[in-house]
């Protein structure tokens, strides 16, 4: 089957800009997570979508953060406005159903000059 | 939260048993024991996970203690391949959130 999509791979832009993340689940799963993973660290929750509604996001800075996954389906994660601190590895996640294994796309590596 | 602890790093030698302890002292009779790793730059991959049966499948063996408050992660014949961060998580089937600790980076070594 195929894995959990992510683009780009790669972003570099400067601090002030906005940015945004696409993620295509694997698909009929209907749990999608966002992690952000600064270097040396473990991935760190930022939303958790069950098919389009929001379960949790106690981590996600709403202030300049921002998430959608319409029709249940894709998804797309927003900085805006991006600061240096941001720089990281963006990773997308999905799962079917409770007690499954979750699936990790490859990530999107943020650099925020 | 993350509610597990783990040692930050651990060596093995090529072709030995790793084992990676996990301590999840607070898990609840509803959460189950996954382990991921995750090799550099590259996004987590599934290993295994259980509820309080031992399991094994292709990859390793999941010891989980009789009253659940710790596990432990068998790769029986390690490879230099097996080098990577390996993360313990604890997760509800109610709730559904996927928390990930500091995890222990493993060095398989020739």
């Amino acid at each position: 089957e195929a894995g959990v999509a992510q683009s780009p791979r790669y972003k570099i832009i400067e601090k002030r800009q906005s940015v945004a993340f696409w993620c295509n689940p694997i698909s009929g799963h209907a749990t999608l997570y966002w992690y952000q993973q600064i270097l040396g660290q473990g991935p760190k929750l930022l939303i958790q979508f069950q098919n389009n509604g929001v379960v949790d996001d106690s981590q996600l800075p709403k202030d300049r953060f921002s998430a959608e996954r319409l029709k249940g389906v894709d998804s797309t994660l927003k900085i805006q406005p991006a600061k240096l601190e941001d720089s990281a590895v963006y990773l997308c996640a999905s799962r079917l159903m409770m007690n499954t294994e979750a699936f990790f796309g490859q990530g999107t590596r943020l650099t925020v000059v | 939260d993350a509610k597990t602890t783990q040692p930050p790093s651990m060596d093995c030698a090529e072709g030995r048993a790793a084992n990676l302890p996990c301590n999840h002292s607070t898990i609840s009779g509803n959460e189950y024991v996954y382990w991921y790793r995750q090799i550099h730059s590259q996004g987590p991959q599934y290993i295994i996970h259980g509820l309080k049966n031992n399991e094994t499948n292709e990859m390793a063996s999941l010891i989980i203690t009789e009253d659940r408050k710790s596990s432990t992660l068998i790769l029986p014949h390690a490879t230099l391949r097996d080098t990577a961060v390996y993360y313990c998580i604890v997760s509800s089937n109610t709730g559904n959130q996927f928390y990930f600790g500091t995890g222990t980076s493993l060095t398989v070594i020739p």
